[in-house]
Order: C-alpha cells, then structure tokens, then sequence
C-alpha cells in the first residue's frame, strides 16, 4: 500500500461545479496534512493546511478524518484558473513530507 | 518573503560531469528538502536537513550527494548520473520540518 493515496484523474468539470478530492494515508502517526497546488512545469504551491476542526478558505475547504486516515479538499463554484494538478501532502513523521499521486483537474468554460 | 530560490533554472551535464545545485532561503527557515520530479508523477522526497544535519536519506544513490552549508544554503552534489537522473529538482524549506514547505521553482536537469 502507497503511504499517501489520492483519487486519480483527470476531473473535467464545468465551471460553477463542485469538487472534491480525497486522499488517504497509510500511518496512523502522521502529523501534518497539506493541499498543493501545480500548474504545468511550475512548482507546487502551497493551497492549505488541513486542520483536525477542518478549515475554509474562500471556495476551498479542507477536512481531515483522522479515525479514517483521509483529508479531503472541496472546491466550489470552480473557475477556469482552478486547472492544475492538485497534490495531498502528508508528514508521514518526523519531517518526511510524503506526494500523493496528484489529481488533475480541467475546468471547462 | 516566501522565497526559495534556486539555481540555476537548467542544466545539462554529461554523465562523466560533476556539478552542484544550489538552493538559498532567507526566511530563517530550519528545514531544508530536495525532491525529485519527472514528468507526469509527482514530488519524490529525497533527502531532508534539520537543523543543518542530514535527517532523512530516502535510500538515494551516491551519485546524488546533499550539503547543508549553513542554515540558509543547502546543495546538491551530482557525479556520474544517468540519463534517468534527467528530471526537476526541486528544493524547499519549512520553518520546521514537516511544516508547510515552500518550494523552489526548480533546475531542470538533463543528463546526456
């Protein structure tokens, strides 16, 4: 089993859609969870951090299942700009800061 | 500031050459990573530095060699690579390691 499983893609949606991602971890132990976000041949920036009370950020919202070992980013009311390879990063321990496969996501006009 | 800057942006390089990635953070961050990225896949952790001592070695080859010369610089040493090695190196720094990780925007290596 992968130590961080995400959903695979790619999502085509129209724009004004809902999405959600999930990802899975594999050690219960793991410490910290993280939303990034790539576009193509860019390096991946930070979207946010999941915490255990779940948290929002404008049209993204981010939750964390620690019981069930996953986190999940929902993104409403899509854009154009939101197409990008979105990536589950997890703090497996002790700094070893672990990619999720990626989910690429196309919004479509 | 949440800058990682890294040098240089590409690089070719023979499989006999030896040449060094560079990798500079002034956000007195005590964390350092190099990730390695090919195309299509994401993100493979490589090796990490706290507190300027090497803390994880994801079982990486010794052709790849890391230096952390002090708390803002951390270096790639690279000798004898393959035309596998050819991919995106990335680097980043966390104010801790396993905070959130700002990324640098990468040198682009090919190997021939």
């Amino acid at each position: 089993r992968k130590e961080v499983e995400q959903d695979p893609g790619p999502f085509n949606v129209p724009e004004g859609a809902t999405v959600a991602f999930n990802c899975t971890y594999s050690n219960s132990a793991s410490q910290s969870f993280f939303w990034y976000r790539q576009d193509c041949r860019k390096e991946p920036k930070l979207l946010m951090s999941v915490y255990s009370s779940g948290n929002e950020d404008g049209r993204f919202t981010a939750q964390l299942n620690r019981a069930s070992q996953y986190i999940s980013l929902l993104i409403r009311d899509s854009k154009l700009s939101d197409s990008a390879t979105y990536l589950c990063v997890v703090n497996l321990v002790g700094g070893k800061l672990i990619f999720g496969q990626g989910t690429e996501l196309s919004v479509k006009p | 500031d949440t800058e990682v800057t890294q040098t240089p942006k590409h690089l070719v390089m023979g499989m006999t050459n030896k040449k060094s990635l560079k990798c500079e953070q002034h956000m007195g961050h005590r964390a350092m990573y190099w990730y390695k990225q090919k195309a299509k896949k994401p993100p493979e952790l490589m090796f990490v530095y706290s507190y300027e001592k090497l803390s994880i070695n994801e079982s990486v080859p010794s052709r790849f060699s890391p230096e952390c010369p002090n708390s803002s610089l951390l270096n790639l040493h690279l000798h004898a690579l393959q035309p596998e090695d050819s991919a995106l190196y990335l680097c980043a720094s966390s104010q801790e390691a396993g905070a959130e990780a700002f990324f640098g925007q990468g040198t682009r290596l090919t190997v021939v």
